[in-house]
């Protein structure tokens, strides 16, 4: 079945480090993929999106790209900030699905000391 | 804004209780969700539903089961609640069948000592 695999964490990085956190999956057809991102005590809410292959979904200085070719979605920031500390989901939403549910990685915790 | 509330944030229930979580959406949203979060297994999805009355067995439903009367409330429910149900439990909602983002309430923390 379909399913998402994301880098072990926790990651701990200096504020205005380069951030990369790694995201790989498994599908049939042609998933949508989402980063999501959890801040301390609340919900998950979405980061960023794509649809397609190639496509390159943009946030708050946040990027990923959809590479099928090597089946990932990785996430990556230029310089990241103290605020960015949280748990970070990688997600996938089936081709083929006709229900809206997500299949997600198990999560990468960041951690930005100043 | 979308908001999907969760009726409790922290919960403490005894081994054989019955519990009962809500949530609540406020966007006339179709679809509903219930997951729970875990360490190391990131969210796992225990049900789901695209109507009301409607109901779907996610990932790991034993032990659960979940009710929709009204579009914009969805209850899970753990029959007899055990220890190792102790854990973050999300609600999400959900534009239709095929939208492409997810909404989250704020998550409830329960212990079943």
């Amino acid at each position: 079945g379909d399913s998402v695999t994301q880098m072990e964490g926790p990651v701990t990085l200096s504020e205005e480090a380069f951030l990369t956190i790694n995201c790989t999956y498994t599908a049939t057809g042609y998933p949508s993929l989402f980063w999501y991102v959890q801040y301390p005590g609340e919900g998950l809410q979405l980061l960023l999106k794509a649809t397609k292959a190639d496509d390159k979904g943009s946030n708050k200085g946040f990027e990923a790209t959809y590479r099928k070719e090597t089946t990932s979605f990785h996430l990556e920031k230029g310089s990241v900030q103290v605020s960015d500390s949280a748990v970070y989901f990688c997600a996938l939403l089936s081709g083929s699905s006709n229900t809206g549910k997500l299949i997600f990685g198990q999560g990468t915790t960041l951690q930005v000391k100043p | 804004d979308v908001k999907v509330t969760q009726s409790s944030r922290y919960l403490v229930k005894r081994t054989g209780e019955k519990v009962f979580l809500e949530c609540v959406q406020d966007m006339d949203h179709e679809n509903m969700f219930w997951y729970r979060q875990d360490p190391g297994l990131g969210l796992r999805l225990i049900y789901f539903s695209y109507d009301v009355k409607m109901k779907e067995k996610g990932d790991i439903p034993e032990g659960y089961s979940v009710s929709r009367e009204k579009k914009e409330r969805f209850s899970l429910i753990l029959e007899s609640a055990s220890t190792n149900q102790t854990s973050m439990y999300l609600c999400a909602s959900g534009e239709s069948r095929r939208t492409v983002e997810a909404f989250f309430g704020q998550g409830t923390r329960l212990t079943v000592v």
